[in-house]
């Protein structure tokens, strides 16, 4: 079965610092995808970021980056100068080809605070 | 416009009550997801369908229902209500080419047992 654990409930960082949100899974699958989903309050869910396994570079997307450790099964968001924008929930998620069809498994996510 | 819209947005009932959460999408997307989110969890999947005549169970899918009424449109139904229920509603889409196509999210729905 495939797992997703976000080990942060709540973590917080001061505006234009960096953050770094951790991330682990456990599939038997070779192939899958994560990523990253942001929730606001406004509570839209939002893709922050993906990663294809079969991929070794880390997937970046403007402020926001992974460092996908394959072998440690981790997939940490890291967020440079961070904005009081910023501020959400985020959840990490992972799809596989195998028999769950495509659909995303969720972690518990993590509560991010941005501080002026 | 919004790509994914459900309606409604929020809605209070009590136990027993039969109640449906609409969803639509502009996308063009083959596959449609319901999800459901407790405080403190992530999302869980309730149902799935790939097509209009394709529908699958989810992890959670005991005390739910769901109907494809068309390629753009996907219900979920309580059909007797109760208050674990109670949680916020989520509708996906996918493009369906790939196992790997990125869901969309609608805004979510916000349900109230009493």
């Amino acid at each position: 079965a495939q797992t997703v654990t976000q080990s942060q409930p709540e973590m917080s960082v001061q505006e234009a610092e960096t953050v770094t949100l951790s991330c682990t899974y456990d599939t038997s699958e070779n192939n899958y995808y994560l990523f990253w989903y942001k929730q606001p309050p406004s509570r839209q869910m939002i893709l922050v970021i993906r990663q294809e396994a079969y991929k070794q570079q880390n997937a970046t997307e403007n402020r926001f980056s992974v460092n996908f450790q394959k072998a440690a099964k981790s997939f940490s968001l890291k967020i440079s100068d961070s904005q009081l924008g910023d501020t959400a929930m985020y959840f990490c998620a992972s799809i596989t080809w195998g028999g769950s069809q495509g659909n995303l498994i969720f972690g518990k996510g993590t509560k991010l605070s941005v501080k002026p | 416009d919004a790509d994914v819209t459900q309606t409604p947005r929020n809605r209070i009932t009590k136990t027993g009550k039969r109640i449906m959460l609409e969803c639509s999408q502009t996308k063009g997307h083959d596959r449609m997801y319901w999800y459901r989110q407790d405080p403190g969890l992530g999302l869980q999947l309730i149902y799935y369908s790939f097509d209009v005549k394709d529908i699958n169970k989810g992890e959670i899918s005991d005390g739910y229902s769901v109907s494809r009424q068309a390629q753009a449109k996907f219900s979920l139904s309580l059909e007797s209500a109760i208050p674990n229920q109670t949680a916020l509603y989520f509708c996906a889409t996918a493009r369906g080419t790939g196992l790997t196509d990125t869901q969309y999210f609608g805004p979510g729905t916000r349900l109230t047992v009493l």
